[in-house]
C-alpha cells in the first residue's frame, strides 16, 4: 500500500504570496489532517477533515485554510505569507471513522516551506 | 491549560543500555496514548498505542506504561542500538491530536 504523499517536497516563496500544498492520503483513509512544525512550536494542529467536511480546526489565523476532495486528497493553502510560516507542514492520514483518538496517524514526509 | 511535557529535549545512552523516555501530561484525561518516532527530515511513523486500561503494552524491544493517575506514559527501548537514534513523540488526543515536544535519542556506539 502505498504511504502518504505531499507535494511539493521543497518550497521558496516571498513575503505576501500565498502557497498551495498537496496532500494524498493512503488509499482508503478518509481522515486527513495537517500539522506545523517547527523548531519553537514544535508539532501543531492545523486542521482535519473527514469526507470533505472539515471536522476540527486548531489555533492558527484565518489565512490557513484547507478542502479535502471526494477522493480524500486534500489541499492547504496559506495565504499572505509571513516569514513566521516558514516550517515543515506535514499531512497524516487515518484509518478511524466518526473517531481519530484511537486511530494511530500515517505522516507524509512533509512540505519544507520557506519564506523569504 | 493543557500541557504535554517530554522528560528532556536530548538524551544520549550506550549502545546496549535501555533508553527510558518520559511523557507528563496535565489536564487531560486520554484514553489513549500514542507514540512515534521522527527521522529528521522526515514526518512522525507510529510506534505503539496505549489504553488507558492498560498498564503496559510491548512490541519487539519496545515498551510503553501509562499510568493515568501519575499523568505519565514511560516508553523504553531495551538493548538499544545506534539506529534507533531519533526524535520519540508522545501524543494524546483531546479535540485533536496533541504531540510533545520530544526527545532526541542518540543511541552511542
Amino acid at each position: 500500500k502505498a504511504g502518504v504523499t505531499q507535494t511539493p517536497r521543497y518550497l521558496i516563496k516571498t513575503r505576501g504570496q500565498q502557497v498551495t500544498l498537496s496532500c494524498s492520503p493512503i488509499s482508503g483513509h478518509r481522515s486527513v489532517s495537517w500539522y506545523q512544525q517547527t523548531p519553537g512550536q514544535g508539532l501543531q494542529f492545523l486542521f482535519e477533515y473527514f469526507s470533505e467536511t472539515q471536522r476540527n480546526k486548531g489555533n492558527f489565523p484565518g489565512r490557513f485554510s484547507g478542502r479535502q476532495f471526494s477522493n480524500s486528497r486534500s489541499e492547504m493553502n496559506v495565504s499572505t505569507l509571513e516569514l513566521g510560516d516558514s516550517a515543515l507542514y506535514l499531512c497524516a492520514s487515518s484509518g478511524g471513522g466518526a473517531s481519530s483518538y484511537n486511530s494511530p496517524l500515517h505522516f507524509g514526509n512533509g512540505t519544507r516551506l520557506t519564506v523569504t | 491549560s493543557q500541557k504535554i511535557e517530554q522528560n528532556s529535549e536530548a538524551l544520549n545512552i550506550q549502545e546496549g543500555k535501555t533508553a527510558t523516555l518520559t511523557c507528563n501530561y496535565t489536564n487531560y484525561s486520554p484514553a489513549y496514548l500514542q507514540w512515534y518516532r521522527q527521522d529528521p527530515g522526515r514526518g512522525p511513523v507510529f510506534l505503539l498505542l496505549i489504553r488507558e486500561n492498560e498498564k503496559e503494552k510491548r512490541k519487539e524491544r519496545l515498551k510503553v506504561t501509562f499510568d493515568t493517575t501519575l499523568k505519565q506514559s514511560l516508553f523504553h527501548i531495551t538493548a538499544s542500538q545506534p539506529a534507533d537514534s531519533a526524535t520519540y513523540l508522545c501524543a494524546l488526543y483531546g479535540q485533536n491530536f496533541v504531540f510533545g515536544p520530544g526527545t532526541r535519542l542518540s543511541v552511542l556506539p
